[in-house]
């Protein structure tokens, strides 16, 4: 079964420097990695996803995700942190030998300091 | 297209009440899942649909619960005499299965319906 680690629940950074976080992956088949946001008592929104095309993947609101088989790798970044990038950020997994049923981590929360 | 839709997005129930959620998916999403969220957690698969047909039930989703979706549109989560252990976010999502285009088999959730028991 797919699985996927969030390295660190919380990463607290100061607005304008780089946001970086880190998600690692299992699966025994080609897989598709996605990047959530979640907002207070809010549900998730997609912020990239990962389809076997290009290996650099660019999402909403400056965020972008590198997929890196040999590391089992897919950490999001973001060049320079704003106020508004305060949330919580899941990766999750998925692949045709689950049916494309995602699998989520335990989520990392982003905290940015003025 | 008005995304996915879930109602209520909160209810505060007694203990041993019966509750039950609604989700308005995406019209032309065959596709539909229910996941529950606690607090501090990742969400956690429940059950999923392919049209009206239930295909996947989670070992979390005990016998108190029950999923359905009988015209492949809209879907209920009943939770039958529910417990302080069932308070979560319980968030629904749809996905278009199969096809070739960007959004196949990418999943967009609704905002969530909040349960807490007292």
């Amino acid at each position: 079964a797919q699985s996927v680690t969030q390295l660190g629940s919380h990463v607290s950074v100061s607005e304008g420097a780089l946001v970086l976080l880190r998600c690692n992956y299992s699966s025994s088949v080609p897989p598709y990695l996605f990047w959530y946001v979640q907002y207070p008592n809010q549900g998730l929104q997609l912020l990239l996803k990962y389809t076997s095309a290009a290996t650099l993947v660019k999402g909403i609101n400056g965020f972008e995700a590198e997929f890196k088989k040999s590391e089992t790798s897919f950490h999001l970044t973001k060049p320079s942190a704003h106020m508004s990038d305060a949330a919580e950020y899941f990766c999750a997994v998925s692949d045709r030998s689950n049916d494309y049923k995602l699998s989520f981590g335990a989520g990392t929360t982003v905290t940015v300091r003025a | 297209d008005t995304g996915v839709s879930q109602n209520p997005r909160h209810k505060i129930t007694k203990r041993g009440q019966n509750v039950t959620f609604r989700c308005d998916p995406i019209s032309e999403h065959n596709r539909l899942y229910w996941y529950r969220q606690t607090l501090g957690q990742g969400p956690e698969f429940l059950t999923y649909f392919q049209n009206e047909a239930q295909l996947e039930k989670s070992r979390l989703l005990s016998d108190r619960f029950s999923a359905e979706r009988p015209k492949g549109s809209f879907s209920t989560l009943e939770i039958q005499r529910t417990e302080q252990g069932d308070s979560a976010m319980y968030l629904c999502a749809s996905s278009l299965q199969g096809g070739r285009g960007p959004g196949a088999n990418v999943l967009t959730f609704g905002a969530g319906s909040r349960l807490t028991v007292l």
